[in-house]
């Protein structure tokens, strides 16, 4: 069973520290999403990361692949009260078509 | 385009009652996919398909049948509604089954089991 761990759980920050989430898995995946959901909504797609090792940047957010295909990691520079939500990884692999959920960050951030 | 669309948004169910949850989408997408998701929880995959006439299991796929008989629709039935099945239940579409595939999410049906 592939397994996505998210960490931390929980996250309460000030608006404009710096954070960092992280999503390990011991299994190889085809490529990595990150999505953002508010309460009371589905999930929207952030970013899609590919390759080993790839960065991506949108805004305030860095994604990172890593070199193995096995984890990922959001990092967010001066966090600010939209940002607040939950975040959850998602690895795909391609041989079953199928999409497993990490466990979920919830991250607020107080103005 | 309205994208993807679930009804109902809420539901309560006693036990043993059985029930569909509709999801429909106009992006003509080959890719569809059932969640569902507990408080303070990431998604479970429970069904999915990628093209009209194909299904497959996902990660908790028992209490759960699933139908693709279009490209546009794929309900989700309830055969006989559990206390455990309480949870919100999100559809999800993709253009394609490929690396990088964007997901595009319902707006989820609340479900409640008495």
């Amino acid at each position: 069973t592939q397994l996505l761990e998210q960490s931390p759980q929980f996250l309460s920050i000030q608006e404009g520290e710096n954070l960092t989430v992280y999503c390990n898995s011991s299994s190889v995946f085809s490529s990595l999403q990150w999505y953002r959901q508010e309460p009371g909504e589905g999930p929207v797609l952030l970013v899609t990361v590919v390759t080993g090792g790839e960065v991506k940047k949108l805004k305030r957010l860095t994604f990172q692949f890593g070199d193995a295909r096995k984890d990922s990691s959001l990092h967010i520079t001066a966090a600010q009260p939209g940002d607040t939500g939950l975040y959850l990884c998602a690895g795909f692999t391609s041989g079953t078509y199928k999409y497993i959920f990490g466990t979920g960050t919830r991250l607020k951030v107080l103005a | 385009n309205a994208g993807v669309t679930q009804t109902p948004k809420f539901q309560v169910l006693k036990t043993g009652q059985s029930m569909t949850l509709q999801c429909a989408q106009d992006m003509n997408h080959e890719y569809m996919s059932w969640y569902r998701q507990d408080p303070g929880m990431g998604l479970r995959l429970i069904h999915y398909s990628v093209g009209a006439g194909i299904t497959d299991q996902g990660e908790v796929p028992n209490g759960y049948n699933v139908s693709r008989s279009t490209t546009e629709d794929f309900p989700l039935r309830l055969l006989s509604a559990a206390p455990s099945q309480t949870s919100v239940y999100f559809c999800a579409s993709s253009p394609g089954f490929t690396a990088g595939g964007k997901q595009f999410f319902g707006p989820g049906t609340r479900l409640t089991v008495l």
